[in-house]
Parts: C-alpha cells; sequence; structure tokens
C-alpha cells in the first residue's frame, strides 16, 4: 500500500512570496490533516478535512494560509504572502475513518525555508 | 485547549538498557494517547498508541502505561537498539468534538552502541 505522497521536499522563497505544497493521501483514506512543525517542536495542526469538507481550521493563519481538498482526494496548502515565521516542515497526515481518533499516517513533509 | 508536556528532551541510553519517556496532559477528556517515532527528514511514525479504557499495552520491547487519574502516560523502550535512535513525541486526543491531536514537543533519543 502506498503511503502519503508530498510535493515538493524541499521549498525556499524569499518573505512576501507565495508557495503552494500538494498531498497525495492514502488511497480511500477520508480524513486529511495538514501540519506545521517548527524545528525543535511537535507537530501543530493547521486544518482537518473530512472527504472535501473543512472539520477544524481553527489554527489556521487565514489571512496568509489556504488550504482545498478537491474532490475528497488530493489537498493543497498554500501560503500568501510568505513571512519568515512560516519557515518549517508542513506535514501531511490521512486516517481512514470519519469519527473518532484513527491512527494517522504521516507523510514525508515539505521543508519550507523564507529568507 | 489541550496542553501536552513531555520529558525528557534528550535522552542518551547505552545499547541494552531501557528508555523511558514520560508526558503529561491537562485535557481529562482526552482518551487517545499515540507515541510517533520521527526519523530525520521523515514523517512521524506510529509506533504504539493506547485508549482511555486501558491502563498498560505492550509490542514486543515496547510499552506504554496510562494513568488517567494523574492524567500522565509512559513509553517504555527496553533492550534498546542503535536504530531506537530517533525523536520521539507523545499525542493526546479526544475522540468526541475536538478530535484532534495535540502532541508534546519530543525527545531526542540516542541509543549509544
Amino acid at each position: 500500500e502506498a503511503g502519503v505522497a508530498q510535493s515538493p521536499r524541499y521549498k525556499i522563497i524569499e518573505k512576501r512570496q507565495s508557495v503552494a505544497f500538494w498531498c497525495n493521501p492514502i488511497s480511500g483514506h477520508a480524513t486529511l490533516y495538514w501540519y506545521q512543525q517548527i524545528l525543535g517542536q511537535g507537530p501543530k495542526l493547521l486544518i482537518q478535512f473530512q472527504n472535501n469538507g473543512v472539520v477544524d481550521d481553527s489554527q489556521l493563519p487565514k489571512d496568509r494560509f489556504s488550504a482545498e481538498r478537491l474532490k475528497g482526494v488530493d489537498s493543497t496548502l498554500k501560503i500568501q504572502p510568505a513571512k519568515l515565521e512560516d519557515s518549517a516542515v508542513y506535514l501531511c497526515a490521512s486516517s481512514a475513518g470519519t469519527g473518532g481518533l484513527d491512527t494517522q499516517y504521516f507523510g514525508p513533509g515539505t521543508r519550507l525555508t523564507v529568507l | 485547549g489541550e496542553n501536552v508536556e513531555q520529558h525528557p528532551s534528550t535522552l542518551s541510553v547505552q545499547e541494552g538498557d531501557s528508555a523511558v519517556i514520560k508526558c503529561t496532559y491537562s485535557d481529562s477528556a482526552s482518551n487517545y494517547f499515540p507515541w510517533y517515532k520521527q526519523e530525520l527528514g521523515k514523517g512521524p511514525q506510529l509506533i504504539i498508541d493506547i485508549r482511555s479504557n486501558v491502563g498498560e499495552k505492550k509490542d514486543q520491547r515496547i510499552a506504554v502505561t496510562l494513568n488517567k487519574t494523574a492524567k500522565h502516560f509512559s513509553l517504555h523502550i527496553t533492550e534498546t537498539q542503535p536504530e531506537d535512535s530517533a525523536v520521539y513525541f507523545c499525542a493526546a486526543g479526544n475522540s468526541g468534538s475536538a478530535r484532534q491531536l495535540t502532541f508534546g514537543s519530543g525527545t531526542q533519543l540516542t541509543v549509544l552502541p
């Protein structure tokens, strides 16, 4: 079974530029998560989708971050404009269920550096 | 919201010794406690989890204990091997309305050969 795929693996941009990350979850998984992991810290949830609807985006900085999950499969996370403090690893995860807390499977992440 | 504290931040053990990592949580409604291992350049991988209806769970060299009264849970790794070296994260979640995980800050485990 293929795991969670993310691209690109690395991205370097200057502040005020825009950037987009892509995630392809495990086939058939209903729930998709985007996390931000700052160096030396644990992952912090940004947004959670169930199929193509948003379950929780309370920690998403909506003035600059946006995310969508078209057709309930792939997802993109966008930052526009980027700030220095956005430098982090952006992790995508997916889980099979639609209720409760199921095992979350993580992708390898995209390391973003904002100069 | 939930707050998870994890200790220690770094841990070095000799190969073959045991390692223990401890976490405390704040929300008494949390009922799911997974542990993740993250190797350099990779995403976190689930190694073991426990739900609040049990006090202990074991899988080969790895075990997790949960004390709901004290709101803390621990990861125990016995007979450590160099390949156990990684960053370990605990997390807590609630299968009710929140349905999200809150992660600890991580423990860098180094197993010395």
